[in-house]
């Protein structure tokens, strides 16, 4: 069954150090892939898609990641976080099935904690 | 636009009871899904409707259900309310283009006692 692994459950910064947010996929077909995030009290949103040419894939707010297919791979980075970065991140893979229906596959989520 | 609105936005109910969230899609958006998401579990899918049919339905019994009207608008509906049903129910609507991705509205926290 497709999955979604995120390798951290909790990280925590200080303002300015880099991050690196771990995701791998188990599916052995063509995938598209997200980062959404989730600050406190808000609803997710997008910070970025793959789903095909460059693998390396500029988002919002100055995050970027890098699909690497022989890893499974899909991890999320930020050379330099600020405090308003604190939030949770989830990894996603489409899914799809016949008649082009769209299902999202979610990992547990990592939350990120900056501290100022 | 206005983005996805879902209603109401807290509930609380009591074991065996029923319930139902609401949600409005982007204008336009066809595809609706619904996600539930609990600290345990995290954020696991439900179902999909386009166009008025599910599409897709995800590992969920059968006490969960949901419905699409003509204007994309859906609905979804638990019965015989378990405590472990206690979650922030998601929806997302999504335009037709492959390249689109989902829009997520605020959610519904439905806490059951």
């Amino acid at each position: 069954a497709q999955s979604v692994s995120q390798h951290n459950h909790h990280v925590i910064l200080s303002e300015a150090a880099s991050l690196e947010l771990g995701c791998n996929y188990s599916y052995g077909g063509t995938v598209n892939l997200f980062w959404y995030v989730q600050y406190p009290g808000q609803h997710l949103q997008l910070l970025l898609k793959y789903f095909s040419g460059d693998p390396l894939v500029k988002g919002i707010k100055g995050f970027e990641a890098e699909f690497i297919k022989s890893k499974f791979s899909f991890n999320l980075r930020k050379p330099s976080v600020q405090w308003s970065d604190t939030a949770e991140y989830f990894c996603a893979v489409t899914l799809t099935s016949g008649a082009g229906s769209y299902q999202l596959t979610f990992g547990k989520g990592t939350k990120l904690s900056v501290i100022p | 636009k206005a983005g996805v609105t879902q209603t109401p936005r807290y509930l609380i109910k009591t074991r065996g009871q029923q319930v139902t969230l609401s949600c409005s899609p982007i204008s336009g958006h066809r595809s609706v899904s619904w996600y539930q998401q609990t600290p345990g579990q995290g954020l696991q899918f439900l179902f999909e409707y386009f166009s008025e049919t599910q599409r897709n339905k995800g590992n969920f019994p059968g006490r969960f259900s949901g419905r699409q009207f003509s204007n994309s608008r859906s609905e979804m509906n638990v019965s015989t309310l378990e405590l472990g049903d206690s979650a922030l129910y998601l929806c997302a609507s999504r335009g037709e283009d492959r390249y689109n991705e989902q829009f997520f509205g605020p959610g519904t926290r439905l806490t059951v006692l």
